[in-house]
């Protein structure tokens, strides 16, 4: 098993452009989520999937946008990017709410 | 709310000794977990140990234990005999096992750990 695979792993935009992060899963887990994480921030919550098809905003979902058509991606939008993206996001996936979460090894983002 | 909070921005030890990270954390829930993660320079997040709130013996995983007090809402990491593969940002993250958010996890700003040789 792959795990969580997140794709790119580093990534340079310019301010107003358009990307999407892929993130994939094999472990058939039905929660599946978007953290950022900043200096001295600690991990925080953008969006998060309890199954196909259903989404919600976490604590800092501005200027991102998600969907969950399958169970296995989960593919965060940015629409317009701008400097305060700047960080690194990290996609995670669990199997139950009991269950420990599995986090894919990041992307860098930076957005000039 | 549900919030966490690592005091300590940075910490040090010397190798083969003992060091302790602090985390207290604020909920009205009785029934949730707490995890300590570590995330090395490589970025990837770790799972170190893990407590259920409606266990009373606190978790231990090898060399890593925690101390976990409910009533003073305080769950720190003790790492014995640290090694340098140790170094590295430890994470103390909460969540609540009931309700739609029970997925969620709320993180701690993370404490920075330097082990000396």
């Amino acid at each position: 098993n792959a795990g969580v695979t997140q794709t790119p792993k580093f990534q340079v935009l310019k301010t107003g452009q358009s990307m999407t992060l892929q993130c994939a899963q094999d472990m058939n887990h039905e929660y599946m989520s978007w953290y950022r994480q900043d200096p001295g921030m600690g991990l925080r919550l953008i969006h998060y999937s309890v199954g196909a098809g259903i989404t919600d905003q976490g604590e800092v979902p501005n200027g991102y946008n998600v969907s969950r058509s399958t169970t296995e991606d989960f593919p965060l939008r940015l629409l317009s990017a701008a400097p305060s993206q700047t960080s690194v996001y990290f996609c995670a996936s669990s199997r139950t709410n009991r269950s420990p979460l599995h986090f894919g090894n990041g992307t860098r983002l930076t957005v000039t | 709310a549900q919030t966490v909070t690592q005091s300590q921005p940075e910490m040090s030890v010397q190798e083969a000794e003992t060091v302790t990270l602090s985390c207290t954390y604020d909920t009205s829930e009785s029934d949730y977990y707490l995890f300590w993660y570590k995330q090395p320079p490589s970025r990837q997040m770790i799972l170190v140990i893990r407590q259920e709130a409606y266990k009373q013996q606190n978790a231990t995983e090898n060399r890593f234990s925690v101390n976990f007090q409910k009533a003073a809402k305080s769950f720190s990491l003790k790492i014995s005999d640290s090694q340098l593969g140790d170094a590295a940002m430890y994470f103390c993250a909460y969540r609540m096992n009931s309700g739609g958010s029970n997925y969620k996890l709320t993180f701690g700003k993370g404490t920075l750990l330097t082990v000396n040789p």
